[in-house]
């Protein structure tokens, strides 16, 4: 498996500022990793694929331009929200992908907008 | 366009009871992955099945892969409260496709 820590936990700020979240693989070399969204009482929704090296791949519906994704090294990936909104207050989850089929998850990061 | 049907989607049980989880889909999977989740924490990998037919057991939870690797089951035995959470299936190779996972309640 894998270990997986993200920080913060928790965050809240104001409409209209950028808000960094960071997800970190402490136990595995990660060349792909993952961010997830989900809302309550709500399963995972994936948002993009983090690729080591390179630029990341997002799903359909996903602004990429909002939800910056960086992943400059095999031990962290980041995703920043751009001009927050309150409609993207949610439980943001970071994944470590370990094999073809298997991913670890981080402890998730709760975001309200203000 | 791959889907996971998870069912049932919520599940208010007394302690004692024993329960089943169903994951199906109408695509052939290569593996499924059960996930526990608790309000507030990211899921934890509970099991990864990938020969058909194959049965996996965790203590009290037995975990089944269709022979055509279609579906999937999560049965527990004589649930506790302990087990209460959000339990999602999950397949796919790279990309993870997610049910829409089975809120239990162990009541006691």
């Amino acid at each position: 498996g894998a270990v997986v820590s993200q920080h913060p936990s928790w965050v809240i700020c104001k409409s209209g500022t950028s808000v960094k979240i960071e997800c970190r693989s402490l136990d595995f070399q990660a060349t792909t990793m993952f961010w997830y969204r989900q809302f309550p009482k709500q399963s995972l929704m994936l948002m993009a694929t983090s690729n080591e090296g390179s630029k990341a791949t997002y799903e359909q519906g996903v602004e990429k331009d909002k939800f910056l994704i960086n992943h400059a090294s095999l031990t962290l990936s980041t995703l920043t929200v751009t001009s927050a909104h309150p409609e993207d207050s949610s439980f943001y989850i970071c994944s470590v992908g370990t094999s073809r089929y298997e991913q670890y998850f981080g402890p998730g990061t709760r975001l309200t907008v203000t | 366009t791959q889907l996971l049907e998870q069912s049932p989607q919520f599940l208010s049980i007394q302690e004692g009871e024993n329960l089943t989880v169903y994951c199906n889909s109408s695509s052939v999977f290569s593996s499924l992955q059960w996930y526990r989740q608790e309000p507030g924490e990211g899921p934890v990998l509970l099991v990864t099945v990938v020969t058909g037919g194959e049965v996996k057991k965790l203590k009290r939870l037995t975990f089944q892969f269709g022979d055509a690797r279609k579906d999937s089951s999560l049965h527990i035995t004589a649930a506790q409260p302990g087990d209460t959470g959000l339990y999602l299936c999950a397949g796919g190779t790279g990309k993870l496709i997610f049910g829409q996972g089975t809120e239990l309640s162990v009541k006691p």
